[in-house]
């Protein structure tokens, strides 16, 4: 089982939707958590990161996490074409400094 | 631009020869990160510095695998004798020291052996 878990999709919605995307994890020690944006043949791009649970609020972009349940969501409001990407969420022990990635949810914003 | 960048943005290579890739940190980040990335996964780690201390390697990061960070500045990142399983996005990341969660990663080096 890997450590981290996410729905490879693809996710197809039109615009102007609220995207939800999600990732679950099994290692309790996890204590940041990060979500990338990946255009094709691109380099990551950090998008928002959370210390241990509750939500985190970014312009249209809203970080959730919930220990808990070792579950993790990024929601996108008013989604646009050009959020058109790969959407990675990645997972850090505190101390540590290796990022671990979930598999990457493709998005398709339909106009 | 003031993002980390890499050279090449793509190497093809035939099966056997060696390979070496360059990253370029934000300037003021003291630690900087490798990762390879395979078609429809996530990036995976294979080994960090701080600043020239090479610091951790992954399992993943076999003997055909050397990198390096002479002056804690750039890095560069070779494979000996290349096999098509290495064939691969590499991206090299950066970060400061107490903020390993803020990793901005280049845009990476896809390699292709053939």
């Amino acid at each position: 089982q890997k450590e981290v878990e996410q729905d490879p999709g693809p996710l197809s919605v039109p615009e102007g939707a609220i995207v939800s995307l999600n990732c679950t994890y099994s290692n309790s020690a996890f204590q940041y958590f990060m979500w990338y944006r990946q255009y094709s043949r691109k380099g990551p791009e950090l998008l928002m990161y959370t210390y241990s649970s509750g939500n985190k609020e970014d312009g249209r972009f809203t970080a959730q996490v919930d220990k808990s349940s070792k579950y993790i969501s990024l929601f996108i409001r008013d989604s646009q074409p050009s959020d058109s990407a790969t959407y990675l969420c990645a997972m850090l022990i505190q101390g540590a400094q290796k990022l671990v990635f979930g598999q990457g949810t493709r998005l398709t914003i339909n106009p | 631009d003031t993002g980390v960048s890499q050279d090449p943005r793509h190497k093809i290579t035939k099966r056997g020869q060696n390979v070496t890739f360059r990253c370029d940190p934000i300037s003021e980040h003291n630690r900087l990160y490798w990762y390879r990335q395979t078609l429809g996964q996530g990036p995976e780690f294979l080994t960090y510095f701080q600043n020239e201390a090479q610091l951790e390697k992954s399992r993943l990061l076999s003997d055909r695998f050397s990198a390096e960070r002479p002056k804690g500045s750039f890095s560069t990142l070779e494979i000996q004798r290349t096999e098509q399983g290495d064939s691969a996005m590499y991206l090299c990341a950066s970060s400061l020291t107490a903020r390993s969660y803020e990793q901005y990663f280049g845009p990476g080096t896809r390699l292709t052996v053939t």
